[in-house]
């Protein structure tokens, strides 16, 4: 059962724009939040994070906004830049737990 | 700081052998997880260590097992292959245990099983 859903496989944007990463997920015991980016032959890299106390954290171009009603968070990276692209992983954990659930991913294209 | 390191980064063995899988966490890290990466399950939690002692377990047969060491480094293995243990071994490692609490990657040890 997947506990942390990412819908879109794939993402492209232009150089320059928006690009929205969506998340969701199922288990209301979630209460920390996490990004991580991923290249090829490569480990994940983390990104930024949010606990669930707050609803929107920011680091650079990066912003997460947590909405807990809907069970759902969104990153943004604004502006996009080509050396974004990669796949970008939505994980999960619970307090008291150290384990991460992981979203399937999805890959972004930014296009130059 | 050195970042997460994962030997050997590649192996390839055939149905039936074992493997042990090697992780050395960063620097003062205590906590050492591990992860499962297959195209279509994503990453999936194997287990995790802190103070040489499994605290953690996912849903994965005992043919996966764990242990660590008092200097945190970790090591996994896998009794009796199937072809299906393909994948992307994934250690992370964090200071400490509980909430709020990020995981650095390493690189990963790809194994293929023939």
């Amino acid at each position: 059962d997947q506990q942390v859903k990412q819908n879109s496989p794939s993402l492209s944007v232009q150089e320059g724009r928006i690009s929205i990463l969506n998340c969701d997920y199922t288990n209301s015991m979630f209460d920390y939040f996490l990004w991580y980016k991923k290249y090829p032959a490569e480990g994940p890299t983390f990104l930024i994070s949010i606990s669930s106390i707050k609803d929107k954290n920011e680091d650079g171009r990066f912003t997460v906004f947590l909405n807990k009603s809907a069970k759902h968070l969104s990153l943004h990276i604004v502006p996009s830049q080509p050396g974004d692209s990669a796949v970008y992983f939505c994980a999960a954990s619970a307090t008291g737990a150290n384990n991460l659930f992981f979203g399937t991913g999805t890959r972004l294209t930014v296009i130059p | 700081k050195a970042g997460v390191t994962q030997t050997p980064r590649y192996l390839i063995k055939t149905r039936g052998q074992q493997v042990t899988l090697s992780c050395s966490p960063i620097s003062g890290h205590r906590s050492v997880s591990w992860y499962q990466q297959t195209p279509g399950q994503g990453l999936q939690f194997l287990f995790e260590y802190f103070s040489e002692t499994q605290r953690n377990k996912g849903n994965f047969p005992g043919r996966f097992s764990g242990r660590q060491f008092s200097n945190s480094r970790s090591e996994m293995n896998v009794s009796t292959l199937e072809l299906g243990d393909s994948a992307l071994y994934l250690c992370a490692s964090s200071p400490y245990r509980g909430s709020y609490n990020e995981q650095f990657f390493g690189p990963g040890t790809r194994l293929t099983v023939l």
